[in-house]
């Protein structure tokens, strides 16, 4: 089992629509979740972080982490062909520094 | 710089050859990452650097990997006699303190093709 697992996708979604981007992680000593969006040839940016259980938003980006369920879910309201791009999940696994381990990603298609 | 900046952007090497890849961080991060991401697949960490602490090298895939960090700035990844297999972005990032809540800035990557 991977450590951190993600729906490779693509996800296709209408303009307009909620797209709900979702990550599943194995340790539950995880404190810090991070997504990040690559667009196609280029190096991942990040777009939001979230450590506590519950919803986190800023804009039209809503991170949503459950660590009793050990999953971290990002909802893009009202998804814009702008945000086709692929969406990655990163983990704090190692709670002693910063090293991230990365899902292998999710590719979302926001169509007008 | 504004940013990380890495160089070469791509590399064309022939398989067993030497590649030598740079990566300057943004001024003033202690923290700094390379990772490596194959044609349509996640990120897989290979070494890291804080400070003057010996780097984490667990990520690096065999012992043809290397990298140093000279004067806390600018690091170096070297690849020995490269393998088909290596071919790949590699990415690297910093980020101001290697603590769990610090976010890392990438790199534009280079682009690494082995014949």
């Amino acid at each position: 089992q991977k450590e951190v697992e993600q729906n490779s996708g693509p996800l296709s979604v209408p303009e307009g629509a909620i797209a709900s981007l979702n990550c599943t992680y194995s340790d539950r000593g995880s404190q810090s979740f991070f997504w990040y969006r690559q667009y196609s040839g280029k190096s991942p940016e990040l777009i939001m972080f979230i450590y506590s259980n519950g919803d986190k938003e800023d804009g039209r980006f809503t991170a949503q982490l459950n660590k009793a369920s050990q999953y971290v879910s990002l909802l893009i309201r009202d998804s814009q062909p702008s945000d086709s791009a692929t969406y990655l999940c990163a983990v704090n696994i190692d709670n002693a520094g910063n090293m991230l381990t990365f899902g292998g990603g999710t590719r979302l298609m926001v169509k007008p | 710089g504004a940013g990380v900046s890495q160089s070469p952007s791509n590399k064309v090497t022939e398989k067993g050859k030497d590649v030598e890849l740079r990566c300057d961080p943004i001024s003033g991060h202690t923290a700094l990452y390379w990772y490596r991401q194959s044609l349509g697949q996640g990120l897989e960490f290979l070494i890291y650097f804080q400070g003057n602490s010996a780097p984490d090298k667990s990520g690096l895939p065999s012992d043809r990997f290397s990298a140093e960090r000279t004067g806390g700035s600018v690091s170096t990844l070297t690849i020995q006699r490269t393998q088909q297999e290596d071919s790949a972005v590699y990415l690297c990032a910093s980020s101001l303190r290697r603590t769990p809540q610090e976010t890392q800035y990438f790199g534009p990557g280079t682009r690494l093709l082995v014949l």
